[in-house]
């Protein structure tokens, strides 16, 4: 079984400054997906970030990146800039590389807040 | 597209009563996912579907759980006899048959059970 472990409960950050949220995770898969999910207050989840196991290079979305170690099944997410609109429940998840069910598995989450 | 959408959004309901949540998910997804999220942690796998077929089932959803997807669109997910353990947030997600391993999540259905 897999699991995903967010060793952080909540992080403060300055407005544009530069935060980084950890993530671990244990599989004996070779073939799997990460994301990063925001859940802001009493608003839905939506993907931040996601980033295929097989691929070396780290994935970049405008403000957000990822460091990827696969080696050390570790998978932290860095926002630069930070905004007043990044404040949110943090969320790395795991999902296996396969045709059928492929369920999300969730870390418990880091709370983070943007201070002006 | 209008997204990923979940009624009603938040349910009181006294230990016993039977309760009914409806996902929609974005049209044209073949795959609908139920979670359960409790405060503090992150989403839980329930049930899957692809198209109306229900394919997995978490330890999680006991008996008094059932989920359906009758034709393919919609999904509903009961909970007889509720008690106080089930107070949570249920959580749908939906992703399409080009890329799998995305998935849109809905706003979510707050239970309470007092």
């Amino acid at each position: 079984a897999q699991t995903v472990t967010q060793s952080q409960p909540e992080m403060s950050v300055q407005e544009a400054e530069t935060v980084t949220l950890s993530c671990t995770y244990d599989t004996s898969e070779n073939n799997y997906y990460l994301f990063w999910y925001k859940q802001p207050p009493s608003r839905q989840m939506i993907l931040v970030i996601r980033q295929e196991a097989y691929k070396q290079q780290n994935a970049t979305e405008n403000r957000f990146s990822v460091n990827f170690q696969k080696a050390a099944k570790s998978f932290s997410l860095k926002i630069s800039d930070s905004q007043l609109g990044d404040t949110a429940m943090y969320f790395c998840a795991f999902m296996k590389h396969e045709a059928g069910n492929t369920p999300l598995v969730f870390g418990k989450g880091t709370r983070l807040s943007v201070i002006a | 597209d209008t997204g990923v959408s979940q009624n009603p959004r938040h349910k009181i309901t006294k230990r016993g009563q039977n309760v009914t949540f409806r996902c929609d998910p974005i049209s044209e997804h073949n795959r609908l996912y139920w979670y359960r999220q409790t405060l503090g942690q992150g989403p839980e796998f329930l049930t899957y579907f692809q198209n109306e077929a229900q394919l997995e089932k978490s330890r999680l959803l006991s008996d008094r759980f059932s989920a359906e997807r009758p034709k393919g669109s919609f999904s509903t997910l009961e909970i007889q006899r509720t008690e106080q353990g089930d107070s949570a947030m249920y959580l749908c997600a939906s992703s399409s048959p080009q890329d799998i391993y995305e998935q849109y999540f809905g706003p979510g259905t707050r239970l309470t059970v007092t």
